[in-house]
């Protein structure tokens, strides 16, 4: 069963840089590849990063993805007050033909 | 400009039925998979289910297989999912997806007793 683990919040200051983690189970997310949401509460989910570390159009370059060893991660540079929100990371594990979303990380901006 | 309309949420006993309905316009929907999501009030996202372009492979989240399922018309530019034996653990928005991409708004499933 996989599962994506992620810590429950964040906070940073404006200006600031944060990571956010996504990590498996059964260490198997060096094979995946993981897209990235952001969610106002209230609102769609918006896509963020896809395939590990490609932006959309109109996604801001403060954005950036990663993946080393067992995890994969998420950084926003340059925090602004608008970045506030829930953030999610998600895969497709394909021996269980089904995407799977990480627990959800709420991120405060101080 | 993409734009993904879901419909057909209500309130419905447990046991009951609902056809949930997703229109696309802004791209060749026939290109695309297409996907459900869910997200229960306070929780958060939970993929449901998906379908290939032509409709030819479908996969649903464990919970929900044998009740739920995703269909598609490519003529109409829709994307529909049939709900059966509805739980009130399936109390959700329900929100449709350009493969795993863009999202609509989304329409909200109240199971109640």
């Amino acid at each position: 069963q996989s599962v994506l683990t992620q810590p429950p919040s964040a906070s940073g200051t404006p200006g600031q840089r944060v990571t956010i983690s996504c990590s498996e189970s059964s260490s198997n997310i060096g094979r995946k590849s993981v897209n990235w949401y952001q969610q106002v509460p209230g609102t769609a989910p918006k896509l963020l990063i896809h395939t590990n570390n490609q932006r959309p159009s109109g996604v801001p370059d403060r954005f950036s993805g990663s993946k080393s060893g067992t995890s994969a991660s998420l950084a926003i540079s340059g925090l602004q007050s608008e970045d506030e929100a829930d953030y999610y990371c998600a895969a497709w594990d394909d021996s269980l033909k089904a995407w799977v979303f990480g627990g959800g990380t709420k991120l405060t901006v101080l | 400009e993409v734009q993904l309309v879901e419909s057909g949420g209500d309130l419905v006993q447990p046991g009951g039925s609902l056809t949930l309905s997703c229109a696309a316009s802004g791209f060749t929907f026939s290109n695309y998979w297409m996907s459900w999501v869910r997200q229960a009030p306070g929780k958060g996202l939970e993929w449901v289910a998906n379908i290939k372009e032509d409709g030819s492979e479908k996969y649903y989240v464990d919970s929900v297989k044998g009740r739920f399922t995703i269909s598609r018309d490519n003529a109409k530019n829709s994307v529909y999912l049939q709900m059966n034996s509805l739980r009130v653990e399936d109390t959700a928005v329900y929100f449709c997806g350009r493969g795993m991409g863009v999202w609509g708004h989304g329409t909200t499933v109240t199971v109640f007793s």
